[in-house]
């Protein structure tokens, strides 16, 4: 079965670059959740789209913006790229009509030199 | 959001069953009981939900107290590969998953 889809898989950046991070979701799903992990943290929500449109916001930083294209896939865009954001990106896929799980892609490790 | 509470850590021998608690005395009327698990360097994978009956898929099961304040994820034979964090979550409709700090399970050959 097709999963979620991230890329690149791994990602170096200097600090002030910018980066952006790709997920493709599962056929079908209409919602697109994105998440960072850093260090021996927990996953914190950062932001999620319904439809194309911005559903949720968490603790996304301003430096920090997202969108969800026509065919449903999302970017994260990163910019003015700080230390601190070295962590593990993880999008997830959902079917409002599904019970809403979410399936997680293999996430994008993003290092910040 | 209703918090949920889980034990750090855990151990269990490999081919014996787990039971992974789960408290959450402030969960609402519409929350669901999901369960995740995060295994080394993966995303997280869902594991099992329910609302108020028990429930049972090939990877677990999972036993709701009859006040829903507190659950337990039941794996029947742990194997090596069922080592991970898992976490219990709170979830309703297609909100985000808010993870605490879940229940870190070693499995012992």
């Amino acid at each position: 079965a097709a999963g979620v889809i991230q890329s690149p898989r791994h990602l170096i950046k200097e600090k002030r670059e910018t980066a952006t991070l790709k997920c493709y979701p599962i056929p079908r799903h209409d919602t697109v959740y994105w998440y960072q992990q850093g260090p021996g943290q927990d996953p914190q929500f950062l932001i999620s789209f319904y439809e194309k449109m911005q559903s949720d916001k968490g603790s996304i930083p301003d430096r920090f913006s997202a969108q969800q294209f026509s065919d449903y896939h999302s970017e994260l865009n990163m910019s003015s790229l700080e230390l601190g954001d070295s962590a593990l990106y993880f999008c997830a896929s959902s079917e409002r009509q599904g019970g809403n799980i979410q399936y997680f892609g293999a996430g994008t490790r993003l290092s910040v030199l | 959001d209703a918090k949920t509470t889980q034990p750090n850590s855990m151990e269990s021998n490999e081919e014996e069953p787990v039971h992974l608690p789960c408290n959450h005395s402030t969960i609402s009327g519409t929350d669901y009981i999901h369960w995740y698990r995060q295994l080394p360097s993966q995303g997280p994978e869902y594991v099992i939900h329910g609302l108020t009956s028990n429930v049972n898929n090939r990877m677990a099961s999972l036993a709701i107290a009859e006040d829903r304040k507190s659950s337990t994820l039941i794996l029947h034979r742990a194997t090596l590969r069922d080592a991970a964090v898992y976490y219990c979550i709170l979830h309703f409709g297609n909100e985000k998953l808010t993870f605490g700090t879940g229940t870190r399970l070693t499995i012992i050959p």
